[in-house]
């Protein structure tokens, strides 16, 4: 069954610097996508980025990249020169194949708390 | 555009009442979906639809009731409240792959700001 999992409940980072929000997934369908989104205190979903599971090359999206490693089933954002406004929590979450509704299954998230 | 919209933005029910919640989008967008998030969780899918008149059940529909009678509107029904579905209820929309008009895009969902229900 799919699952997406994300083991870190809240991380700090200082101001400035890189920071890794880590994801792990399973599936056995051979086509997915995963995505990342940030959820404010405010409470809106925010997409952020999307990592296609044939795309060849990692995907990146400004300050935000992804680092997709397929064989370990793993989908970890990264974050460099945090901001203040980073903190928040941060979603990651799979669709499966092309024809299942593009359904999301989303993992428990993880609180990011930028230190100043 | 406005994009996705929902009312209200909070409720308080008492157990046994009933509402529904109300998802409206202007992006003539086919796939709708209802999500529940408890507190400290990730979301979870309610129901879904492909488009006017088809509905499905996602990973946790008891208690819940959809229809889809237009393209823009997805409301989403609590017969009997429970003080089980206190949650923030999140609308989502998205285009269909297939569609001419997602060239660029990566179908992704487009959420709603979210209905904070409580039932008491």
């Amino acid at each position: 069954a799919q699952k997406i999992t994300q083991t870190q409940p809240g991380m700090f980072v200082q101001e400035k610097e890189a920071v890794t929000l880590d994801c792990t997934y399973d599936t056995s369908d051979p086509s997915y996508g995963l995505f990342w989104y940030k959820q404010p205190s405010s409470g809106e979903m925010i997409f952020l980025i999307y990592q296609g599971s044939y795309d060849q090359q990692n995907a990146t999206e400004g300050r935000y990249s992804l680092n997709f490693q397929k064989a370990r089933k793993s989908a970890n954002l990264v974050i460099s020169a945090s901001q203040l406004g980073d903190s928040a929590m941060y979603f990651c979450a799979m669709r499966e194949g092309r024809h299942s509704s593009y359904k999301l299954i989303f993992g428990s998230g993880t609180r990011l708390l930028v230190r100043p | 555009n406005a994009g996705v919209t929902q009312t209200p933005k909070f409720r308080i029910l008492k157990i046994g009442q009933s509402m529904t919640l109300q998802c409206a989008q202007d992006m003539n967008h086919n796939y709708m979906y209802w999500y529940r998030q408890d507190p400290g969780m990730g979301l979870k899918l309610i129901y879904y639809s492909v488009g006017a008149g088809i509905t499905d059940k996602g990973e946790v529909p008891n208690g819940y009731n959809v229809s889809r009678s237009t393209t823009e509107d997805f409301p989403l029904r609590l017969e009997l409240a429970a003080p089980s579905q206190t949650s923030v209820y999140f609308c989502a929309s998205s285009f269909d792959l297939t569609s001419s008009k997602v060239e660029g895009s990566y179908n992704e969902q487009f959420f709603g700001p979210g209905t904070r229900l409580t039932v008491l």
